[in-house]
């Protein structure tokens, strides 16, 4: 069975630094690209960053609202992915949940049932 | 940057078809992926490459997807398919994930 697990939400000042992980298991993680979306209380889901699979270099890109800022990365050999997430700002309280997908144009079809980042004073 | 464009909210009676649009330029060249999202869950994938549909999923939804406008097709509406819908493509001019607004189906 497919699982994704984040953690490492909380709450942090504007700023301060937070490490996101996402636990996933059920799946050969290597293979599959990884994408972490957020959704800010109350409103839409917004994509943040992509990490791409082994086959494609571990190549990155960003939503340009987090780029410069947050840096995704991963662990294949213990099936992790991460976001370092710097310099924070209030509008970056939201839940933040990891998804695989197949390739650039596929959909997400497992997500994390997420982590609550608030970013406040 | 390519903008998606879904109305805020649809209404529907129980037993009747909800369509939900997902707006786009050229939108039909694109691969587009439906989400539904209920209250405090993460989303699931209703329909991916416009009209499949995973596993799971009741053959009540389905999706179409053309010109400018790619919609979801919920057929026989039951309360339990109250939710937020999202609509999603990859956008390969900017290398972005996008996704629509959201539209909140509201089952009468």
């Amino acid at each position: 069975e497919v699982q994704l697990v984040e953690s490492g939400g909380g709450l942090v000042q504007p700023g301060g630094s937070l490490r996101l992980s996402c636990a996933a298991s059920g799946f050969t993680f290597s293979d599959h690209y990884m994408d972490w979306v957020r959704q800010a209380p109350g409103k839409g889901l917004e994509w943040v960053g992509r990490s791409r699979n082994k086959a494609n270099s571990y190549t990155t890109e960003y939503a340009a609202s987090v780029k410069g800022r947050f840096t995704i990365s991963r662990d294949d050999s213990k099936n992790s992915l991460f976001l370092q997430m710097n310099s924070l700002r209030t509008e970056d309280t939201a839940v933040y949940y990891c998804a695989r997908a197949e390739g650039d144009s596929s959909g997400f079809d497992y997500w994390g049932q997420g982590t609550l980042v608030t970013v406040s004073s | 940057s390519y903008v998606l464009t879904q109305p805020p909210s649809v209404s529907v009676a129980p037993g009747k078809t909800a369509r939900i649009t997902c707006g786009g330029y050229n939108i039909g060249s694109k691969s587009v992926h439906w989400y539904q999202q209920k209250p405090g869950q993460a989303p699931v994938l209703v329909i991916y490459y416009d009209t499949d549909r995973p596993s799971g999923i009741p053959e009540r939804f389905s999706g179409s997807n053309s010109g400018n406008t790619a919609t979801l097709t919920i057929s026989g509406v039951e309360a339990g398919d109250e939710a937020h819908y999202y609509c999603q493509v990859w956008d390969s001019s900017s290398d972005h994930v996008v996704f629509g607004g959201g539209t909140k189906l509201t089952v009468l």
